[in-house]
This record gives structure tokens, C-alpha cells and sequence, in this order.
């Protein structure tokens, strides 16, 4: 059973362009979780989905910033119009009903 | 609302000696409380973690923690620390379906020889 598979690994963009972020959960898992890591901090929550739907958006920026989790395929993050501030580490989870598995994470870099 | 306080933003500790890392959370039932190791530039892999029953969890590379009720705690403990621990240790709570996990700011060990 192979883990929360997250692509790509490393990811630059200049100013302006259009970031998207790919997760792929764990086998059997519908719950997906995004997480936001700016260097020398820890992880902020971003948004919870579960299929074509989104739970919990409270993390999220309000602008910008999209997810989705369609029936499917697997869940995407999207950074439009990317800041050199959205340079960070984006980490994906998957669960079953006691626990987040993460995958490796996306290291954004904007230049 | 959920929350979780690492006190310790940073710690340095000689290699062999012993290790503990504080965690207190706010919650209003009974949490999942979860402790994570992040080596540099990885991702996250679960140390243990705590639903119910024993207090005491034992985990992997030989780390614990207890879960103490009365002081809202999840303190992570080894008893000799190996130079490879070096790394950043997250705590963290996830609501009774496991499905939403609040992190702590992490504390970051340095293993000195």
C-alpha cells in the first residue's frame, strides 16, 4: 500500500505564475488535509477535503488559493499569481479515522 | 478551539544523555495526541501516538510520552539520546475522528558530542 503521494517534490515559479500542487492519498482514504510550512515554523492547517467536497477552508488565504478534490484523481492545491511569500514547504495528509498519514511534501520556491 | 503549545523552541542536549520535550494542548473531550520527528529538508514520520488506555505510549527509536489529563500534557521522552535525533519534533492533537491535526510550533534538538 504505498504511501500519500505528493508531486512534484520541488516546484519553482516566478512571480505571477500558477502554481498547482498534487496529492494523491493513501489507498482507501477520502479524507485529505493540506498543510502550510514557512521555513523555521511549523505546519498551519489549510483545508480539509473529502471527495468533491470541501470540509473545512478555514486556513486557507482568501485569495489565490484554491483546492480541490474531484471524484477522480487526485487532490490539488492551486497558488495563482504566486508571491515570493507563498515560498514554503505544502504538505499533504491523508487519513482513515485515527490518523494523518503526510506525504513528503512540495517545497515552492517563487523567484 | 483546539491548540498546542511547544514551549521549547529550542533544546540542546549532549548525545547519550536524557531528553524531554513539553507539549500542552487545549481541548474540549478527550484528544488524539500525536508527536511527529521532521529531519531536515523531509517530511514528517509518526514517533507515537495516544487514543485511550495506558498513558504511557511507547513509540519508535525508542521515544515515549505520557499523556497526563490533570496538566494537559504529552511530554515525549528518551531516556539516551543518539546524535541521529537531531531534528525538529512536532506535537500535535487531532480531533476524536483523527481527521483534522492541529500542530504545535516544533522544537528543534540539537545533539552535541
Amino acid at each position: 500500500n504505498a504511501g500519500v503521494m505528493q508531486n512534484p517534490r520541488h516546484l519553482v515559479r516566478r512571480r505571477g505564475q500558477e502554481a498547482r500542487l498534487r496529492c494523491s492519498p493513501m489507498k482507501g482514504h477520502s479524507h485529505v488535509y493540506w498543510y502550510r510550512q514557512l521555513p523555521e515554523e511549523g505546519l498551519k492547517f489549510m483545508v480539509y477535503l473529502q471527495k468533491e467536497n470541501i470540509i473545512d477552508e478555514s486556513g486557507m488565504p482568501k485569495e489565490r488559493f484554491s483546492a480541490e478534490f474531484p471524484k477522480e484523481g487526485p487532490s490539488i492545491l492551486r497558488i495563482q499569481q504566486v508571491v515570493r511569500g507563498d515560498s514554503a514547504a505544502y504538505f499533504c495528509a491523508s487519513s482513515d479515522r485515527s490518523e494523518a498519514f503526510f506525504g513528503q511534501g512540495t517545497r515552492l520556491t517563487v523567484v | 478551539a483546539q491548540s498546542v503549545t511547544q514551549p521549547d523552541i529550542h533544546i540542546t542536549v549532549s548525545e547519550g544523555a536524557s531528553l524531554e520535550l513539553r507539549c500542552n494542548y487545549s481541548y474540549g473531550a478527550t484528544p488524539y495526541l500525536f508527536w511527529y520527528v521532521q529531519s531536515p529538508g523531509q517530511g514528517l514520520q509518526l514517533l507515537l501516538k495516544y487514543f485511550s488506555g495506558d498513558t504511557l505510549v511507547q513509540g519508535i527509536k525508542g521515544f515515549e510520552a505520557e499523556f497526563k489529563r490533570s496538566q494537559s500534557s504529552f511530554n515525549l521522552r528518551k531516556p539516551s539520546v543518539h546524535w541521529s535525533d537531531a531534528a525538529e519534533y512536532f506535537c500535535a492533537v487531532g480531533d476524536t475522528g483523527g481527521f483534522k491535526t492541529i500542530f504545535g510550533a516544533g522544537t528543534r534538538l540539537f545533539v552535541k558530542a
